[in-house]
């Protein structure tokens, strides 16, 4: 069964118009992520939660943001999409607060801008 | 800053080969962490292994091993006897010692797509 489950699995947006992808987890896990993978790169991190403590990487722009109203679930919000956000978006999660524990991945959201 | 290099950015083989995918990392941390992890058509990436590094034992899983040299920052994944399934990208990744802080936060490669043909 998934234990870390992104919806939709493919979402087309037109330029400029937010969108949101979503992504639940039934590990309970303190830690979730948001990696953006372009095409034929890494995953790069966007921003991730520690339990409800918000972490933006130096580099990611404005335009992403992130909520996360429970433990379960975390969104990521794209204000006003350009060509060059399609990618495929990955969440992820991992346990506690040290670097030694595996992040567990969902199956990504392509995103397609049009 | 961290740094993950794969320089292999593609390799193809026949089936029943084995296959070396070369990494090398960089890194300050004393303390750090090694992943590989394998991202098939599906686009999940699946988790593969872990080593710290303090670890520098070679280990094995099945048809998979890997080789963690400090000496020379490199954390080498073989398959060997490839089947199609092998077919897939494969991620390195390093994370350093983060107690401090929150998270996992990992430093992907480049990626190495490994193409098995029957």
């Amino acid at each position: 069964d998934a234990m870390v489950i992104q919806n939709p699995r493919y979402q087309v947006t037109q330029f400029g118009k937010p969108v949101t992808l979503s992504c639940s987890q039934t590990l309970n896990h303190n830690v979730m992520y948001w990696y953006q993978q372009k095409s034929s790169q890494a995953p790069k991190l966007l921003f991730h939660y520690y339990d409800k403590d918000f972490n933006n990487e130096a580099d990611t722009p404005d335009n992403f943001q992130s909520r996360r109203p429970n433990t379960s679930f975390c969104f990521l919000d794209i204000r006003s999409p350009g060509l060059g956000d399609a990618a495929m978006y990955l969440c992820a999660t991992s346990r506690g607060q040290v670097a030694n524990t595996e992040a567990f991945f969902g199956q990504g959201t392509r995103l397609t801008v049009v | 800053a961290q740094k993950v290099t794969q320089a292999q950015t593609e390799i193809s083989v026949v089936e029943k080969e084995d296959v070396t995918l070369d990494c090398v990392y960089e890194t300050r941390d004393t303390t750090y962490y090694l992943f590989w992890y394998k991202q098939p058509p599906s686009g999940e990436l699946v988790f593969l292994i872990r080593r710290n590094s303090f670890d520098e034992q070679n280990e094995i899983s099945g048809r998979y091993s890997w080789n963690f040299q400090k000496s020379t920052s490199s954390f080498n994944f073989t398959i060997t006897a490839s089947q199609v399934v092998d077919s897939a990208v494969y991620f390195c990744a390093l994370s350093e010692d983060m107690i401090k802080a929150a998270g996992n936060k990992l430093t992907f490669g480049g990626g190495t797509r490994v193409l098995v043909k029957p």
